[in-house]
């Protein structure tokens, strides 16, 4: 059964970081590509970054570039967000998402992780 | 402001059949497939549709997927209550160099 746990969210100062993982299980992690998308409360869905299965092709969105970093690490079938220089508008649920073409297909979905920036 | 444009609300009684649409661009539909996603509050959001008109194994064949030029329609028929849901269209966009999602449509089954 494939499975994506996202972790490492929580309430953060303005200014501060945070490092989101994701573990994937049940299917070869190394063959898909990976994506971040978030929701804020009350918004709607936002990509936020991809990965290729091998690392080497990384995309973000515009808004986000220069302060969050994806990374992966194939070994341990785990997925990583690292953000920096977070803002009140970065809070949101952020979910790990499995690519199925490498076309924008997301199948498969981890639960979330609720990221807060707040003083 | 998203890149796709989709109506913010879209409702239905039970058994009819709605359209949710998704305006674009050259850049993004006009160019590369539309994704499809069902998205109810506090779960993961799930893959309605992929590459235009694709519907992944256990989606039933009430949801229909279609794109010309540079729009794209999910259609809906024999409606039922829980579809309540939100629904989002998303693709790549070649100007942009990443994923655009749409506004997202509130489906209401009244």
């Amino acid at each position: 059964e494939v499975q994506l746990v996202e972790s490492g969210g929580g309430l953060v100062k303005p200014g501060g970081s945070l490092r989101l993982s994701c573990a994937a299980s049940g299917f070869n992690f190394n063959y898909y590509t990976m994506n971040w998308v978030r929701q804020a409360p009350g918004k709607g869905l936002e990509w936020v970054s991809s990965i290729s299965s091998s690392g080497t092709y990384i995309y973000y969105a515009d808004s986000l570039k220069g302060r969050f970093t994806i990374s992966r690490d194939n070994t341990k079938n785990s997925l990583y967000l690292q953000m920096n220089s977070l803002r009140a508008e970065d809070t949101a649920v952020y979910y790990c998402a499995r690519d199925l073409h490498s076309s924008c297909d997301f199948d498969y979905w981890g639960q979330g992780t609720l990221v807060t920036v707040s003083s | 402001q998203s890149v796709l444009t989709q109506p913010p609300s879209a409702s239905g009684t039970p058994g009819q059949r709605v359209i949710i649409s998704c305006s674009g661009s050259s850049s993004n539909i006009g160019s590369n497939t539309v994704n499809w996603y069902q998205h109810l509050p506090g779960t993961a959001p799930k893959l309605l549709i992929y590459r235009n008109n694709q519907r992944p194994s256990g989606v039933p064949d009430r949801f229909s997927g279609s794109k010309s030029g540079t729009s794209a329609s999910l259609a809906i028929s024999e409606l039922q209550s829980e579809d309540e849901a939100d629904f989002y269209c998303a693709g790549w966009d070649d100007s942009l160099n990443g994923v655009v999602f749409g506004g997202g449509t509130k489906l209401t089954v009244l």
